[in-house]
């Protein structure tokens, strides 16, 4: 089946630093991808609709120049969460959608677990 | 109310019980997603349905479109059975951009 690849799945940053996430798509195109942030306890949110060759979509509440979001390929989004504060931490997650192939569904990636100490 | 409402929150059950986890939405949607989620973080899409029912080994999903309702049942449970089930739907005026999710529904199987 479809294959989403998240990394890293783990990562501990300081304060005001800045981390990048990445989400591939191993076996099939993704012209749109998503992305979601969990708190614990929490239902999945989504924080953006990314789009391969344009601009990110964000959804109300999100921080467009915090969460740096790039897709400039059809099989590779990324997330940067830049100057990074404590708040920030939780766990981040992508999704996407075999728009094209046979597979009809959304594949998540395994997800990430960011720390801001 | 949350558009999407899952029912138990938590679940406990013996090793072999048969397992029903129940959602209920309260928009027009185009499809409605299983998902399962360990205790890594890792999601798993379980099922994709639009109407009727699906199964896939010991998993079996089905959904009433009149009634917004679906259920997802697990036969022959197992420990490794014990994740977080999330119910989700594409609500009908997004189409298939927007997903919304239930809070999940907390599985434990014990031996």
């Amino acid at each position: 089946g479809a294959v989403v690849s998240q990394h890293p799945s783990w990562v501990i940053c300081k304060s005001g630093t800045s981390v990048k996430i990445e989400c591939r798509s191993l076996d099939f195109q993704a012209t749109t991808m998503f992305w979601y942030r969990q708190f614990p306890k929490q239902s999945l949110m989504l924080m953006a609709t990314s789009n391969e060759g344009s601009k990110a979509t964000y959804e109300q509440g999100v921080e467009k120049d915090k969460f740096l979001i790039n897709h400039a390929s059809l099989t590779l989004s990324t997330l940067t969460v830049t100057s990074a504060h404590p708040e920030d931490s939780s766990f981040y997650i992508c999704s996407a959608r075999d728009s094209v192939g046979p597979y009809y569904g959304y594949t998540f990636g395994s997800g990430t677990r960011l720390t801001v100490v | 109310k949350n558009e999407v409402e899952q029912s138990p929150q938590n679940l406990t059950a013996q090793e072999g019980e048969f397992i029903t986890i129940n959602c209920s939405y309260s928009v027009g949607i185009s499809a409605l997603h299983w998902l399962q989620q360990h205790p890594g973080g890792g999601i798993v899409s379980l099922f994709m349905l639009s109407s009727g029912k699906k199964k896939h080994g010991r998993l079996i999903a089905t959904i009433n479109i009149q009634e917004k309702h679906s259920s997802l049942h697990i036969t022959a449970s197992h420990p490794r059975d014990s994740a977080v089930y999330i119910c989700a739907v594409n609500p009908l005026t997004g189409g298939y951009q927007k997903v919304t999710f239930g809070t999940g529904t907390k599985l434990q199987v014990i031996p």
